[in-house]
């Protein structure tokens, strides 16, 4: 079975320093990675994915995620975190080796990133 | 703008009451979804369509009623529910058989259940 697991609840980090949010995946087959971000009152809007190929994957504002099929992981990064990124940050993931609506998006529980100015 | 429309934004209703939740997609895509946020909790998928047909129901009570009458439009009713049925009510679109692309989610309805 699918499963994601984003281990803190809540980061907090300062403006300008660089930030990580953490994610584990576990899937039968290979995996498509998703990571979201949804702000107040929004719903969650694509950051960025993994497919296949390089590891580093650079998406909206910043953000870059690193693929390790060894550990299971697709952690989120930025190099230095402005107060606008404060947000609600989910990852996804999906198993690839097979295509339909069916194969369902599981979501991780999110984590609350907060910048302090 | 994501694409994706949901209205209304914001609904209280009585347990007694029917009412119904809008999503609309402008994206092209032959796939929509119907999930519930609660607090503290995982993404709940409630329900799929593919191409108009709903192909997955998640063991969904019977008092939420999807509908989906053509690849743009997507309803979920509401009858008799229950306080714990407050949450935030996502509406997402994708296109069917591509797994590599991403899901894209409107706003919400904001449900309160008094």
């Amino acid at each position: 079975a699918q499963s994601v697991a984003q281990p803190e609840d809540q980061v907090n980090v300062a403006e300008g320093n660089p930030l990580t949010v953490k994610c584990t995946y576990s899937v039968s087959g290979n995996p498509y990675l998703f990571w979201y971000v949804q702000y107040p009152n929004r719903g969650l809007q694509f950051l960025l994915k993994y497919i296949t190929g390089d590891n580093l994957v650079k998406g909206s504002y910043g953000f870059e995620a690193e693929f390790n099929k060894s550990q299971t992981s697709f952690h989120l990064k930025k190099p230095s975190a402005l107060v606008s990124d404060s947000a609600l940050y989910f990852c996804a993931v999906r198993d690839r080796d097979y295509g339909g609506a069916t194969n369902k998006l599981i979501f991780g529980t999110g984590t609350l990133l907060a910048v302090q100015p | 703008e994501t694409g994706v429309t949901q209205t209304p934004r914001h609904l209280v209703m009585g347990m007694t009451n029917k009412k119904s939740l809008k999503c609309e997609q402008h994206l092209g895509h032959n796939a929509m979804y119907w999930y519930k946020q609660s607090a503290k909790k995982p993404l709940e998928l409630m329900f799929v369509y593919s191409l108009e047909e709903r192909v997955e129901n998640n063991s969904v009570p019977s008092r939420f009623s999807p509908e989906c009458p053509n690849s743009s439009h997507l309803f979920l009713h509401l009858h008799t529910l229950q306080p714990e049925d407050s949450a935030l009510y996502l509406c997402a679109s994708s296109q069917d058989g591509l797994s590599r692309q991403p899901q894209h989610f409107g706003d919400g309805t904001r449900l309160s259940i008094l």
